[in-house]
This record gives C-alpha cells, structure tokens and sequence, in this order.
C-alpha cells in the first residue's frame, strides 16, 4: 500500500463546476500537509498548504482530519486554467511523499 | 529572482556514464531536496540537504550521490548510469526550520541508454 493515496482520475468537468480531491495518508506521525498543482511537463508548484482548522484560497479550499488520516481540496468554478494534475503532499520532517497525482481536465 | 535554476534541461546518457545534475537556489533557503518522476508513480524523495553541510538518504538514494557545495547549490551525480534512472529529476528548496513548503526548478529530462 502506498504511504499517499490519490484517486488518479482523470476528473472531466465543464467549466463552472466544483469539484473535490481526496487524499489518504498512513502514517499518523505525518507533520506538515500540502497540495501542488503540476501542468504537463512542467514543475509541481505549491498550491496550499493544508491545515486541521480548513483553510481557504480565493476558490481553493483545503481541509485535514488528522482522525481519519485524509486530505481534500475543494476547487469551486473551476477555470480551464485549472486543468493541471493535483499532487498531494505529506511530510515527516524532511522526508517528503507525494501522491501520484490526480488529473483533472476542465472543459469549455 | 530566478528561483531554483537546474543544469542541463536535457541529457542522453550511455550505461555507465557519469554526470552530474547541478541545482542552485536564490532564495536564501536552508534545505534543499533532488527527487526524481517516473510515470504513475509519483515524486520520490532521493536526498535532501536540511541545511548547509549535511546530507541525508531519502527513499531511492540508491546509485546517487550528492554534494552540499554551499547554501545555494547542491548537486546530484550518478556515478554509472542505468537504464533504470532514465526519469525526470527535480530539485527543490525549502525555507527549512519548521517551515517545508518546497519550490521546484525546472526539472532535467535524463535517458540513459
């Protein structure tokens, strides 16, 4: 099993909608939680960071349950400029682990 | 401000080569981290540098090594390249002291035939 697990998708969506991530992790001594966004051979670029209160980035929301081990990003009207692959992050310290990544595509 | 440049973009590579990726970073950062993306799979972890002068194995450090050099650059060698590395290489900085959200450099696309 992997330490972070993401749905891959790919999620399709029109342009408007609002669309949900999740992400589980399995170690519970995780420290510090974060989401990257990556475009097409490109580096992954630091979304947010994700903290247990929720907290919130113009139409990005992001939340952590430390008790069930789960991470989510909520993204609302989504633009066609959010089609990019969404990279969960957890870190112990300095040891970093990335999900694989969860594409999504938004149509016009 | 450049960021986190790396050197080459681009390299081929023949089984048993050597070369070394370098990574500098301009942003005043404590720790410095190389991973390397292979499709489906995800970022892995394999060495960081939490602050100038130390190194540490991260996940697949198996057929690296890396340098230190200053707080600005550490780099990555592949002391006889396989096949199995043939992958994209990112570096990565850090503020470091509590504080690990990681900007990336552009990354390095190495084949290795």
């Amino acid at each position: 099993r992997k330490e972070v697990e993401q749905d891959p998708g790919p999620f399709n969506v029109p342009e408007g909608a609002t669309v949900a991530f999740n992400c589980t992790y399995s170690n519970s001594a995780s420290q510090s939680f974060f989401w990257y966004r990556q475009d097409c051979r490109k580096e992954p670029k630091l979304l947010m960071s994700v903290y247990s209160s929720g907290n919130e980035d113009g139409r990005f929301t992001a939340q952590l349950n430390r008790a069930s081990q789960y991470i989510s990003l909520l993204i609302r009207d989504s633009k066609l400029s959010d089609s990019a692959t969404y990279l969960c992050v957890v870190n112990r310290g300095f040891k970093t682990i990335f999900g694989a990544g969860t594409r999504l595509f938004v149509k016009a | 401000n450049a960021g986190v440049t790396q050197t080459p973009k681009f390299q081929v590579l023949k089984t048993g080569q050597s070369m070394t990726l370098q990574c500098a970073q301009d942003m005043n950062h404590n720790s410095m981290y190389w991973y390397r993306q292979d499709p489906g799979m995800g970022l892995r972890l394999i060495y960081y540098s939490a602050s100038e002068g130390t190194t540490d194995k991260g996940e697949v450090p198996n057929g690296y090594n890396v340098s230190r050099l200053n707080k600005r650059e550490f780099s990555l060698r592949l002391e006889s390249a396989a096949p199995s590395q043939t992958s994209v290489y990112f570096c990565a900085s850090s503020p470091g002291q509590g504080t690990y959200e990681q900007y990336f450099g552009p990354g390095t696309r190495l084949t290795v035939t």
